[in-house]
């Protein structure tokens, strides 16, 4: 079964820092494309970041290029989001989604395009 | 950025009742069109993908049609459990962009 499981969220005041966390299992972690997307409190999707199953390629929206970084370590089977200079308007349940498709010998890819599987999500908190 | 205009924001449908909801895509995104469904205080779950194909495990009462800019999502026979917010996604380019969602509710 799969599993992903965030972690780190809180609280921060702005300009701070944080790092969340997306302990995967029950797939070959390696093998898919992972994203992260976001929702504001009473608001819609948001989709934030994505990375590709190697970690060689990463893509970012607009609103957070240059203070966000994904990151992924594919032997402790994690998925990373690196916040700095945090917003309020980055206050949000942050959750990790991975793509359906799988990267093969023969058909690989490097965008989650498809959010088969989200975490449960973690609350982020900008506020002094 | 592709913008998704998803309409309506709500409605309100009886058990059993065809339930629509349309999203319209600021450009052609061919068949790069997702549809998810989100219950209160879960995460959201794929339902549709490339507009058409029904996920595996999702129930053939939900469908979706379209491609272009304009797409359907269809619930043939509204159920109970069928209350949530539904969002269309396109993945034709990055960012990769959500509609503003659509609430489920029983009449």
């Amino acid at each position: 079964e799969v599993q992903l499981l965030e972690s780190g969220g809180g609280l921060v005041q702005p300009g701070g820092s944080l790092r969340l966390s997306c302990a995967a299992s029950g797939f070959t972690f390696s093998r898919y494309d992972m994203s992260w997307v976001r929702q504001a409190p009473g608001k819609g999707l948001e989709w934030v970041s994505a990375i590709s199953g190697s970690g060689g390629s990463t893509y970012y929206a607009d609103s957070v290029k240059g203070r966000f970084t994904i990151y992924r370590d594919n032997y402790k089977n994690t998925l990373y989001l690196q916040m700095n200079s945090l917003r309020a308007e980055d206050t949000a349940v942050y959750y990790c989604a991975k793509d359906r498709r799988y990267c093969s010998s023969t058909s690989c890819y490097s965008l989650a395009e498809y959010f088969q599987h989200w975490g449960q999500g973690t609350l982020v908190t900008v506020s002094s | 950025d592709i913008q998704m205009t998803q309409s309506p924001s709500s409605l309100s449908a009886s058990v059993g009742d065809r339930v629509t909801i349309t999203c319209q895509a600021s450009q052609d995104i061919s068949n790069y069109l997702n549809w998810y469904q989100q219950k209160p205080g879960k995460a959201p779950k794929l339902l549709i993908y490339d507009a058409s194909n029904l996920e595996t495990g999702v129930p053939s009462r939900f469908s979706g049609s379209g491609s272009g800019t304009d797409f359907t999502f269809t619930i043939s026979s509204l159920q109970p459990e069928d209350i949530a917010t539904y969002y269309c996604q396109q993945h034709d380019n990055v960012p990769l962009t959500f509609g503003g969602g659509t609430k489920v509710e029983i009449k």
